[in-house]
């Protein structure tokens, strides 16, 4: 079975300017995570949707960031316009209902800002 | 609001003997679930072990075990006849329990094992 699918891998993009992340969750899978890893701040939820609806956007960091899954099987997170301390690694995970899922994560897009 | 701590920043340990890595958490929910994860060098987040905390029974995948201490809401890995692979980020993350939908999931800061050959 395909994993969780993100790309691109890495992004390289000057400040000011507008990133978008895609991701395609595993098929069947009801739940879309979408995480940002860095040295400072480990591993920290930004969104989560179920059912494609967004549940928690509370770790959103700021306006700039927008995510959007217009079906179960595309996801998207856009920074517009994007800074340098938006470098970071993002991972897309996604699991399916019921009983203790675990998550599966793609393998992230390692994003730098100039 | 549940909280995950993993005390050892660094571990390190021989190839071929065993090593702890610690993880402790608060909730209140008395129904929840427990996952070790790894993340190697390439980055890739990978799932070695779960446990579900109704289940008093410690959850073994081949050479990993954990110890699972519900009264002391502490959830330890064990690697047993430790190789080289297994170096990397360690991460242990918390989920309250879901009926229907994913939950999220709390994660610790991480150890970072290294094993010397």
């Amino acid at each position: 079975d395909a994993g969780v699918i993100q790309s691109p891998r890495h992004e390289v993009t000057e400040m000011g300017q507008e990133v978008t992340l895609r991701c395609k969750p595993i098929s069947g899978h009801n739940s879309l995570f979408w995480y940002r890893q860095t040295m400072m701040r480990g591993l920290e939820l930004l969104i989560y949707f179920n059912n494609n609806v967004p549940i928690d956007d509370s770790g959103m960091p700021e306006d700039r960031f927008s995510a959007k899954m217009p079906n179960a099987s595309f996801s998207t997170l856009k920074i517009q316009p994007s800074e340098p301390r938006d470098s970071a690694v993002y991972f897309c995970a996604s699991s399916r209902r019921g009983g203790p899922q675990p998550q599966h994560f793609g393998d992230g897009t390692r994003l730098s800002i100039l | 609001a549940q909280t995950v701590t993993q005390s050892q920043p660094e571990m390190s340990v021989q190839e071929a003997e065993t090593v702890t890595l610690s993880c402790t958490y608060d909730t209140s929910e008395s129904d929840y679930y427990l996952f070790w994860y790894k993340q190697p060098p390439s980055r890739q987040m990978i799932l070695v072990i779960r446990q579900e905390a109704y289940k008093q029974q410690n959850a073994t995948e081949n050479r990993f075990s954990v110890n699972f201490q519900k009264a002391a809401k502490s959830f330890s890995l064990k690697i047993s006849d430790s190789q080289l692979g297994d170096a990397a980020m360690y991460f242990c993350a918390y989920s309250p329990p879901s009926d229907n939908y994913g939950q999220n999931f709390v994660f610790g800061p991480g150890t970072r094992l290294s094993v010397l050959p």
